[in-house]
Protein backbone atom coordinates (compact mmCIF):
# COMPACT_ATOMS: atom_id res chain seq x y z
CA UNK A 1 0.00 0.00 0.00
CA UNK A 2 1.17 3.62 -0.28
CA UNK A 3 0.81 6.39 1.98
CA UNK A 4 2.14 10.31 1.64
CA UNK A 5 2.03 11.73 4.83
CA UNK A 6 2.14 15.47 5.28
CA UNK A 7 3.02 16.34 8.61
CA UNK A 8 2.20 20.09 8.75
CA UNK A 9 -1.35 20.58 8.47
CA UNK A 10 -0.79 24.68 8.46
CA UNK A 11 1.86 26.65 8.36
CA UNK A 12 1.51 30.53 8.60
CA UNK A 13 4.79 33.17 7.78
CA UNK A 14 5.44 36.69 7.47
CA UNK A 15 6.32 37.59 3.54
CA UNK A 16 9.97 37.12 2.55
CA UNK A 17 10.66 34.20 5.62
CA UNK A 18 11.66 31.07 4.16
CA UNK A 19 9.23 27.97 4.69
CA UNK A 20 9.40 24.16 4.19
CA UNK A 21 6.59 22.06 3.75
CA UNK A 22 7.57 18.47 4.57
CA UNK A 23 6.47 15.63 2.91
CA UNK A 24 6.88 11.23 3.85
CA UNK A 25 6.04 9.03 1.67
CA UNK A 26 5.61 4.86 2.16
CA UNK A 27 5.94 2.71 -0.44
CA UNK A 28 6.63 -1.28 -1.88
CA UNK A 29 7.39 -0.48 -5.21
CA UNK A 30 11.21 0.33 -6.54
CA UNK A 31 9.99 2.89 -9.21
CA UNK A 32 8.07 5.27 -8.66
CA UNK A 33 7.20 8.45 -9.21
CA UNK A 34 6.69 12.26 -6.46
CA UNK A 35 5.14 15.50 -7.41
CA UNK A 36 4.26 18.74 -5.58
CA UNK A 37 0.80 20.42 -6.42
CA UNK A 38 -0.15 23.86 -5.62
CA UNK A 39 -4.15 24.38 -5.08
CA UNK A 40 -4.83 28.24 -4.57
CA UNK A 41 -8.78 28.72 -3.69
CA UNK A 42 -9.61 29.12 -7.42
CA UNK A 43 -9.50 25.54 -6.95
CA UNK A 44 -7.12 24.34 -9.85
CA UNK A 45 -4.10 21.84 -8.94
CA UNK A 46 -1.33 23.43 -10.19
CA UNK A 47 1.46 20.91 -11.35
CA UNK A 48 4.90 22.06 -9.96
CA UNK A 49 7.08 19.40 -9.85
CA UNK A 50 7.87 15.49 -10.70
CA UNK A 51 10.76 13.95 -9.39
CA UNK A 52 11.23 10.10 -10.61
CA UNK A 53 12.64 7.30 -8.30
CA UNK A 54 15.98 6.71 -9.98
CA UNK A 55 16.70 10.96 -9.63
CA UNK A 56 17.58 11.66 -6.32
CA UNK A 57 19.20 15.02 -7.89
CA UNK A 58 17.68 18.05 -5.90
CA UNK A 59 16.08 20.78 -8.36
CA UNK A 60 16.07 24.97 -8.30
CA UNK A 61 13.44 26.78 -9.87
CA UNK A 62 13.33 30.17 -8.80
CA UNK A 63 12.19 30.55 -5.12
CA UNK A 64 11.46 26.99 -5.31
CA UNK A 65 13.74 24.00 -4.69
CA UNK A 66 13.00 20.59 -3.60
CA UNK A 67 15.16 18.08 -1.64
CA UNK A 68 14.42 13.99 -2.76
CA UNK A 69 16.24 12.20 0.02
CA UNK A 70 15.43 8.51 -0.69
CA UNK A 71 17.11 6.94 2.31
CA UNK A 72 14.75 8.84 4.69
CA UNK A 73 11.56 8.82 2.20
CA UNK A 74 11.40 12.31 2.29
CA UNK A 75 11.15 14.98 -0.86
CA UNK A 76 10.43 18.17 1.05
CA UNK A 77 9.28 21.41 -0.72
CA UNK A 78 11.34 24.58 0.47
CA UNK A 79 9.78 28.39 -0.71
CA UNK A 80 12.25 31.04 -0.64
CA UNK A 81 11.08 34.57 0.38
CA UNK A 82 7.81 33.54 0.76
CA UNK A 83 4.89 35.90 -1.44
CA UNK A 84 1.71 36.61 -0.05
CA UNK A 85 0.66 35.06 -3.93
CA UNK A 86 2.19 31.81 -2.28
CA UNK A 87 -0.66 31.21 -0.08
CA UNK A 88 -2.07 27.98 -0.82
CA UNK A 89 -2.77 24.75 -0.37
CA UNK A 90 0.11 22.18 -1.12
CA UNK A 91 -0.08 18.46 -2.11
CA UNK A 92 2.81 16.01 -2.00
CA UNK A 93 1.70 13.13 -4.22
CA UNK A 94 3.45 9.98 -5.17
CA UNK A 95 2.39 7.63 -8.32
CA UNK A 96 3.43 3.71 -8.52
CA UNK A 97 4.93 2.33 -11.99
CA UNK A 98 2.45 -0.26 -12.67
CA UNK A 99 0.60 -2.93 -11.05
CA UNK A 100 -3.60 -2.52 -11.04
CA UNK A 101 -3.46 0.85 -9.65
CA UNK A 102 -1.35 2.13 -12.97
CA UNK A 103 -2.23 6.03 -12.84
CA UNK A 104 -3.51 6.42 -9.60
CA UNK A 105 -2.07 9.30 -7.64
CA UNK A 106 -2.36 8.84 -3.97
CA UNK A 107 -1.77 12.14 -2.40
CA UNK A 108 -1.16 13.41 1.11
CA UNK A 109 -3.47 15.05 3.45
CA UNK A 110 -1.87 18.59 2.11
CA UNK A 111 -0.50 21.86 3.86
CA UNK A 112 -2.31 24.95 4.26
CA UNK A 113 0.51 27.76 3.87
CA UNK A 114 -0.65 31.60 4.36
CA UNK A 115 1.83 34.13 3.95
CA UNK A 116 0.90 37.20 5.81
CA UNK A 117 2.17 40.77 4.56
CA UNK B 1 -0.55 24.83 -24.41
CA UNK B 2 -1.61 22.53 -20.66
CA UNK B 3 -4.81 23.65 -20.51
CA UNK B 4 -7.64 21.42 -19.52
CA UNK B 5 -11.01 22.97 -19.60
CA UNK B 6 -13.98 21.28 -17.20
CA UNK B 7 -17.60 22.91 -17.41
CA UNK B 8 -19.26 23.86 -16.05
CA UNK B 9 -17.95 25.56 -13.27
CA UNK B 10 -20.62 25.48 -10.80
CA UNK B 11 -23.75 23.05 -11.00
CA UNK B 12 -26.74 22.87 -8.82
CA UNK B 13 -28.84 19.61 -9.02
CA UNK B 14 -31.39 18.04 -7.67
CA UNK B 15 -31.59 14.15 -6.30
CA UNK B 16 -33.74 12.80 -9.80
CA UNK B 17 -31.85 14.95 -11.93
CA UNK B 18 -29.66 13.50 -14.88
CA UNK B 19 -26.68 15.98 -15.41
CA UNK B 20 -23.62 15.59 -17.31
CA UNK B 21 -19.82 17.12 -16.62
CA UNK B 22 -17.27 17.85 -19.29
CA UNK B 23 -13.28 17.70 -19.60
CA UNK B 24 -11.83 18.53 -22.84
CA UNK B 25 -7.77 18.61 -23.41
CA UNK B 26 -6.00 19.43 -26.52
CA UNK B 27 -2.72 18.42 -25.43
CA UNK B 28 -2.54 15.09 -27.14
CA UNK B 29 -2.38 13.35 -23.70
CA UNK B 30 -3.67 9.47 -23.81
CA UNK B 31 -4.35 9.44 -19.98
CA UNK B 32 -7.39 11.43 -18.27
CA UNK B 33 -9.14 11.56 -14.58
CA UNK B 34 -11.81 11.90 -12.97
CA UNK B 35 -11.31 13.32 -9.18
CA UNK B 36 -13.26 14.05 -6.13
CA UNK B 37 -12.23 16.65 -3.36
CA UNK B 38 -14.42 17.62 -0.32
CA UNK B 39 -13.47 20.53 1.58
CA UNK B 40 -10.39 20.62 3.78
CA UNK B 41 -9.42 17.24 2.05
CA UNK B 42 -7.36 15.64 -0.94
CA UNK B 43 -8.33 14.88 -4.28
CA UNK B 44 -9.81 11.27 -4.32
CA UNK B 45 -9.48 9.42 -7.78
CA UNK B 46 -12.87 8.15 -8.85
CA UNK B 47 -11.59 6.65 -13.03
CA UNK B 48 -8.61 6.56 -14.97
CA UNK B 49 -8.62 6.12 -18.74
CA UNK B 50 -6.05 4.86 -20.41
CA UNK B 51 -5.97 5.18 -24.17
CA UNK B 52 -10.21 5.64 -24.19
CA UNK B 53 -10.81 2.54 -22.13
CA UNK B 54 -11.58 2.67 -18.55
CA UNK B 55 -8.46 1.31 -16.59
CA UNK B 56 -9.33 1.71 -13.05
CA UNK B 57 -12.55 2.21 -11.15
CA UNK B 58 -12.26 2.89 -7.67
CA UNK B 59 -15.17 1.23 -6.56
CA UNK B 60 -17.60 4.42 -7.17
CA UNK B 61 -21.26 4.25 -7.27
CA UNK B 62 -22.60 3.39 -10.08
CA UNK B 63 -25.06 6.91 -10.19
CA UNK B 64 -21.29 7.90 -11.89
CA UNK B 65 -20.96 7.02 -14.44
CA UNK B 66 -17.79 8.48 -17.13
CA UNK B 67 -17.86 8.35 -20.59
CA UNK B 68 -14.51 8.88 -22.89
CA UNK B 69 -15.89 9.99 -26.75
CA UNK B 70 -12.56 10.13 -28.11
CA UNK B 71 -9.12 10.97 -26.95
CA UNK B 72 -9.63 14.89 -26.30
CA UNK B 73 -12.93 14.19 -24.03
CA UNK B 74 -14.14 12.74 -21.08
CA UNK B 75 -17.61 13.05 -19.44
CA UNK B 76 -19.17 12.12 -16.14
CA UNK B 77 -22.82 11.10 -16.30
CA UNK B 78 -24.78 11.89 -13.06
CA UNK B 79 -27.74 10.20 -11.67
CA UNK B 80 -29.78 10.40 -8.81
CA UNK B 81 -27.29 11.95 -6.69
CA UNK B 82 -27.18 12.24 -3.32
CA UNK B 83 -26.21 15.46 -1.05
CA UNK B 84 -23.10 13.92 0.29
CA UNK B 85 -22.11 13.85 -3.44
CA UNK B 86 -21.64 18.16 -3.25
CA UNK B 87 -17.89 18.66 -3.63
CA UNK B 88 -15.50 19.67 -6.58
CA UNK B 89 -15.04 17.78 -9.29
CA UNK B 90 -11.76 17.56 -11.20
CA UNK B 91 -10.52 16.53 -14.40
CA UNK B 92 -7.00 15.61 -15.20
CA UNK B 93 -4.74 14.24 -18.13
CA UNK B 94 -1.25 13.26 -18.69
CA UNK B 95 0.44 12.27 -21.43
CA UNK B 96 0.84 8.70 -20.11
CA UNK B 97 -0.24 7.48 -16.51
CA UNK B 98 3.00 7.86 -15.17
CA UNK B 99 3.59 10.95 -16.32
CA UNK B 100 2.79 14.65 -14.48
CA UNK B 101 -0.98 15.29 -14.27
CA UNK B 102 -2.68 18.74 -15.52
CA UNK B 103 -5.79 19.48 -13.65
CA UNK B 104 -8.85 21.27 -14.81
CA UNK B 105 -10.20 24.50 -12.56
CA UNK B 106 -12.77 21.96 -11.31
CA UNK B 107 -16.93 21.61 -11.19
CA UNK B 108 -18.30 22.78 -8.22
CA UNK B 109 -21.09 20.37 -7.73
CA UNK B 110 -24.36 21.01 -5.15
CA UNK B 111 -27.31 18.54 -4.64
CA UNK B 112 -29.89 19.62 -3.06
Amino acid sequence: AQKVTQAQTEISVVEKEDVTLDCVYETRDTTYYLFWYKQPPSGELVFLIRRNSFDEQNEISGRYSWNFQKSTSSFNFTITASQVVDSAVYFCALRNAGGTSYGKLTFGQGTILTVHP
Amino acid sequence: DTEVTQTPKHLVMGMTNKKSLKCEQHMGHRAMYWYKQKAKKPPELMFVYSYEKLSINESVPSRFSPECPNSSLLNLHLHALQPEDSALYLCASSQERNTEAFFGQGTRLTVV
